[in-house]
């Protein structure tokens, strides 16, 4: 147990719907990265947020919205999904930024139909 | 923003034999150098890390030693095992702690 958690693991729904990603930081990190992993693919990044503000973006759709709240957790919200969205989302976690590594979650593996 | 690549893609290596990944990136001012490790299914682990003071960093069986000059630093994998099998990515990063993208990862098997 890396001390990240995602919900759910898996998630199955068709093309048009919205879904939330949810994501637990470990304990005492403030930092939340979003990335994306299609098949066979390298890990894109999303989005971070530290201590509850948006820091960084990276290629996110605009279909495509997170946020972090009070208690630290985060939540990607996905919606007018496309098949191509299918993928794994991963959120890690740092104590600060990106310059002191990051710890993963087990992800979610999303399936659009 | 930097980039970053890595060599070879895939490498394939008998149980016992040692194994190394080498990660070229462009921003000089890159001071912290992990790898990160993605067993099938399951997220990246960080595994080794070093930063620019250092030349070289052992845990055991891995290593990881950094050449600022030419940039590029490598993880080597001595006595390799199956359950070394995995991919690896690296991440180099110019200490803004801004650096989110990670090199396109290189797919390590052991045959036992």
């Amino acid at each position: 147990d890396s001390g990240v958690t995602q919900t759910p693991k898996h998630l199955i729904t068709a093309t048009g719907q919205r879904v939330t990603l949810r994501c637990s930081p470990r304990s005492g990190d403030l930092s939340v990265y979003w990335y994306q992993q299609s098949l066979d693919q390298g890990l894109q990044f999303l989005i971070q947020y530290y201590n509850g503000e948006e820091r960084a973006k990276g290629n996110i759709l605009e279909r495509f919205s997170a946020q972090q709240f009070p208690d630290l957790h985060s939540e990607l919200n996905l919606s007018s999904l496309e098949l191509g969205d299918s993928a794994l989302y991963f959120c890690a976690s740092s104590v600060a930024g990106s310059n002191y590594g990051y710890t993963f979650g087990s992800g979610t593996r999303l399936t659009v139909v | 923003g930097e980039n970053v690549e890595q060599h070879p893609s895939t490498l394939s290596v008998q149980e016992g034999d040692s194994a190394v990944i080498k990660c070229t990136y462009s921003d000089s001012a890159s001071n912290y150098f992990p790898w990160y490790k993605q067993e099938l299914g399951k997220g990246p682990q960080l595994i080794i890390d070093i930063r620019s003071n250092v030349g070289e960093k052992k845990d055991q069986r891995i290593a990881v030693t950094l050449n600022k000059t030419a940039k590029h630093f490598s993880l080597h994998i001595t006595e390799t095992q199956p359950e070394d099998s995995a991919v690896y990515f690296c991440a180099p990063d110019p200490n803004t702690g801004n650096q989110f993208y990670f090199g396109t990862g290189t797919s390590l098997t052991v045959i036992p």
